[in-house]
């Protein structure tokens, strides 16, 4: 069975603090993504990357960098965490050519 | 990418079949429909996707219309299961293509 993991499904940072969400996945894929979703303003695209050391901003990059030195890893780190960026965090992967994205089951990120 | 446009939410009775829309009237000839459907509180879930073709699998049917501006995700038979947020996307292909979403359509599948 596919899997994409999430590190932490739930995750309580201080104001100030750097933070890193990781994102495994087993199934060999080129394509990585990390989202944010909020309530009324949907799925929303941070960063993505389309292989190891690549990467590419998404709709809302800032605050935000990412990390891919090996192709199942896919990091995103706040490098200094603020309240703002209290939000559910989603990782997906997907093979070139191919919309169908495999998703983590999400991160909930609390910044206090 | 062309956009999308999905009603806000929408409704269906259980064991009816529930219709789905979207306009996405500005897709270019080598743009794919897909969707994507979000039960609470997890990760969105690949259902099915088009080009030109009506598509269907195990868990929806997928119609284009003939110039391809918009589309419609069927659900033969809705359960209580199948209440989620339901996404429309374009997907313009490139090795590194976005996969961008939108708000989507909350549907409520009601007993």
């Amino acid at each position: 069975d596919v899997k994409v993991t999430q590190s932490s499904r739930y995750l309580v940072k201080r104001t100030g603090e750097k933070v890193f969400l990781e994102c495994v996945q087993d199934m060999d894929h080129e394509n990585m993504f990390w989202y944010r979703q909020d309530p009324g303003l949907g799925l929303r695209l941070i960063y993505f990357s389309y292989d190891v050391k690549m990467k590419e901003k998404g709709d809302i990059p800032e605050g935000y960098s990412v990390s891919r030195e090996k192709k199942e890893r896919f990091s995103l780190i706040l490098e200094s965490a603020s309240t703002n960026q209290t939000s559910m965090y989603l990782c997906a992967s997907s093979l070139p050519w191919t919309g169908e994205a495999f998703f983590g089951q999400g991160t909930r990120l609390t910044v206090v | 990418d062309a956009k999308t446009t999905q009603p806000p939410s929408m409704d269906c009775a259980e064991g009816r079949a529930a219709n789905l829309p979207c306009n996405h009237s500005t897709i270019s000839g080598n743009e794919y429909v897909y969707w994507y459907r979000q039960i609470h509180s997890q990760g969105p879930q690949y259902i099915i996707h088009g080009l030109k073709n009506n598509e269907t699998n195990e868990m929806a049917s997928l119609i284009i219309t003939e110039d391809r501006k918009s589309s419609t995700l069927i659900l033969p038979h809705a359960t209580l299961r199948d209440t989620a947020v339901y996404y429309c996307i374009v997907i313009s292909f490139g090795s590194n293509y976005k996969l961008t979403f939108g708000k989507g359509t909350l549907l409520t599948v009601n007993p």
